[in-house]
């Protein structure tokens, strides 16, 4: 069975760093582009960064470039978000997900930035 | 960036009903458009990739279309299950982006 955890979520100030981790199992972690996608309170889904299979190519939104960097270890099937410089407005549910044309997500795990 | 604009934003419909949804873009993009349906306190889930191939194992009343710039998500005989929100989801060209929801309700 396909499975995705999410893990490392909390509460933060302003200004703070996070990590945020998945780990992956029911399929062959390095054959997949993986994606972080995220949920404001109240708001829309955003798409949030990209990795290739074998993490030589990462793409972010505009939001979160030069803060946010995306990584992935195949040997342990993880997936990480290292998130510097939080922002109120980053507060959110993040969700880890396999990309095929399609998404495949995790439950999600949740960023609060406040003081 | 492409905008992608859902409308519905809500849907009344009753058990046997045909629905559909639409999702139109700022600019033309040839079929990389999933839809995805969402319950509460679950993690969404994939229907449609590629604008009209359904997803293994989702069942065929769920229909996909479109290009361009006009896609859309037919379901067609809504069972009780489908009462969930909908979304649209491009992936033609960074940022990618989603529409923002249909919420299918009873009527």
């Amino acid at each position: 069975e396909v499975q995705l955890v999410e893990s490392g979520g909390t509460s933060v100030q302003p200004g703070g760093s996070l990590r945020l981790s998945c780990a992956a199992s029911g399929f062959i972690f390095s054959d997949y582009y993986m994606s972080w996608v995220r949920r404001a309170p109240g708001k829309g889904l955003e798409w949030v960064a990209n990795i290739n299979q074998d993490g030589g190519a990462r793409f972010y939104v505009d939001s979160v470039t030069g803060r946010f960097s995306v990584s992935r270890d195949n040997a342990k099937n993880s997936l990480y978000l290292q998130m510097n410089s939080l922002r109120v407005e980053d507060t959110a549910v993040y969700y880890c997900a396999r990309w095929d044309g399609r998404f495949f997500w995790g439950q999600g795990t949740l960023v609060t930035v406040s003081s | 960036d492409i905008q992608m604009t859902q409308s519905p934003s809500t849907l009344s419909a009753s058990v046997g009903d045909s629905v559909t949804i639409t999702c139109r873009a700022s600019q033309s993009f040839s079929s990389w458009l999933a839809w995805y349906q969402e319950k509460p306190g679950k993690a969404p889930k994939a229907l449609i990739y590629k604008a009209s191939s359904l997803e293994s194992g989702v069942p065929s009343r769920f229909s996909g279309s479109g290009s361009g710039t006009e896609f859309t998500l037919t379901i067609s005989s809504l069972q009780p299950d489908d009462f969930a929100t909908y979304f649209c989801q491009q992936s033609d060209s960074y940022p990618w982006t989603f529409g923002q929801g249909t919420r299918v309700e009873i009527k």
